[in-house]
């Protein structure tokens, strides 16, 4: 079974409001990474955060982890029409390879 | 820096013909590593490679192999295509283990 598993399967906002996407896992993690594709495209690292960290910032981008119930929160402020993407978590157990989950699709309308 | 490429960019194969997709990086990254996705689902690792020489099985390996003859280049070969394989597949590249992965452009593949 996937050990990341992101929510909402989708999710739909209007171009400069807020976008919260949510991971779940099951098993005690090194480091939680998200990323974005665009469609048709190959994956690209947004941000990573460590199991030590509980809050991490890159841009509009704002990244919690609470290893306590393990779930990690993506925030994307002032969303843009160019933020219409899938974005996946991805864990990393402790030198296993990554596992990702299913993503989120994000539509941010005009 | 192109970063990590892949190809082809597309293929149709019928069933039961093989093909090898190139995957090659310029960042010198010792780790190497193929998946797969299929709708709705997340990125399945189907092999990877820790260096020059080493190949190991990810979570779906059967119906493909791999080989890794040079630091920069990553080979996934389907000696015989089954339907079952049509999938877009994704090559990545990182420093080490739980590091950030750069990813290919993607190869989709349809097999009839």
């Amino acid at each position: 079974s996937q050990q990341g598993e992101e929510d909402p399967q989708a999710l739909s906002i209007q171009e400069g409001e807020n976008a919260t996407m949510n991971c779940s896992y099951k098993t005690s993690i090194n480091n939680l990474q998200w990323y974005r594709q665009n469609s048709g495209r190959g994956l690209v690292h947004l941000i990573l955060i460590r199991s030590n960290e509980r809050e991490k910032h890159s841009g509009r981008l704002r990244v919690t982890l609470d290893t306590s119930k393990k779930s990690s929160s993506l925030l994307i402020t002032a969303s843009r029409a160019a933020d219409t993407a899938s974005y996946f978590c991805a864990t990393d157990n402790y030198g296993q390879n990554f596992v990702f989950g299913p993503g989120t699709r994000l539509s941010v309308l005009p | 820096n192109a970063g990590v490429t892949q190809t082809p960019k597309f293929r149709v194969l019928k069933t039961g013909q093989s093909m090898t997709l190139l995957c090659a990086q310029d960042m010198n990254h010792e780790y190497m590593y193929w998946y797969r996705q299929d709708p709705g689902m997340g990125l399945r690792l189907i092999h990877y490679s820790v260096g020059e020489g080493t190949t190991a099985k990810g979570e779906v390996p059967d119906g493909y192999n791999v080989s890794r003859l040079k630091k920069q280049n990553f080979l996934l070969g389907l000696e015989s295509a089954a339907p079952s394989q049509t999938s877009v597949y994704f090559c990545a590249s990182s420093t080490g283990t739980g590091r950030t992965q750069y990813f290919g452009p993607g190869t989709r593949l349809l097999v009839l």
